[in-house]
C-alpha cells in the first residue's frame, strides 16, 4: 500500500522554539489530515484540510495544504513539553477500495 | 457522546490461541480500519471495510481476520498463524466519502507470552 513520505523522522527542539514538518506523495489527494499520538493512546485529528492551497490554524498549529495537492506542512510556534508525542500525516485519495494513506510519523521531543 | 471505543486497552494471551479484539463506533460511519503499530513505527494497514458484510485485506493480512456483520462493529481476530502478534492495535473510522475525516479508537495493546 502508499505510504506518504514524511519528515523530518525525528526532532529534538527547546521549549519555545517552533517546528515545520511536512509530508509529500507521488499521489493527488482530496484531503489532508494531521493528528498526533501520544504514547499508549490512539492518535488524535488535529486538522483537516480540504482545498488545495487551504491554511488552517487551531492555536498554535498551522497547517497547509499544497497547492499542487501532494504534499501539505504542519507547523507548531512556541512548542511546549505537552507537545512532545508522534505527528503523522494522512491522505485521502480518490474513490477507490482504499484511499486512506498514512505517513511514517515524525517523533518530537521538546526539551524544557 | 459519539466515539469509536476499543477494548479492552491491554489483552494478554498465550502463544497459539486465537484471540478478539473489539472495535464499536456510533458515529454512523461506513468505513472502518484496522491498523498494527510496533514500538517507534508507523501504521500498517491489516484489513479495511468500506460497507457492511464486505471487507478487504490490507497489507499486512496474513494472521488476522475480520467480520462486518454491523455497521458499528468491526471485530478483528489474531489467529494462531500470526508469527509475531504482540503489538498495539488501532482501530479507525470515517464516512465514505471523497473529503473525509478519519477518527481513531485508544489502542489495544496486545501482549501474547
Amino acid at each position: 500500500g502508499q505510504q506518504l513520505n514524511q519528515s523530518p523522522q525525528s526532532m529534538f527542539i527547546q521549549e519555545g522554539e517552533d517546528v515545520s514538518m511536512n509530508c509529500t506523495s507521488s499521489s493527488i489527494f482530496n484531503t489532508w489530515l494531521w493528528y498526533k499520538q501520544d504514547p499508549g493512546e490512539g492518535p488524535v485529528l488535529l486538522i483537516a484540510l480540504y482545498k488545495a492551497g487551504e491554511l488552517t490554524s487551531n492555536g498554535r498549529l498551522t497547517a497547509q495544504f499544497g497547492i499542487t495537492r501532494k504534499d501539505s506542512f504542519l507547523n507548531i510556534s512556541a512548542s511546549i513539553p505537552s507537545d512532545v508525542g508522534i505527528y503523522f500525516c494522512a491522505g485521502q485519495g480518490p474513490a477507490g477500495a482504499n484511499n486512506l494513506f498514512f505517513g511514517t510519523g515524525t517523533r518530537l521531543t521538546v526539551i524544557p | 457522546d459519539g466515539g469509536i471505543t476499543q477494548s479492552p486497552k491491554y489483552l494478554f494471551r498465550k502463544e497459539g490461541q486465537n484471540v478478539t479484539l473489539s472495535c464499536e463506533q456510533n458515529l454512523n460511519h461506513d468505513a472502518m480500519y484496522w491498523y498494527r503499530q510496533d514500538p517507534g513505527q508507523g501504521l500498517r494497514l491489516i484489513y479495511y471495510s468500506q460497507i457492511v458484510n464486505d471487507f478487504q485485506k490490507g497489507d499486512i493480512a496474513e494472521g488476522y481476520s475480520v467480520s462486518r456483520e454491523k455497521k458499528e462493529s468491526f471485530p478483528l481476530t489474531v489467529t494462531s498463524a500470526q508469527k509475531n502478534p504482540t503489538a498495539f492495535y488501532l482501530c479507525a473510522s470515517s464516512y465514505r466519502s471523497l473529503t473525509t475525516e478519519a477518527f481513531f479508537g485508544q489502542g489495544t495493546r496486545l501482549t501474547v507470552v
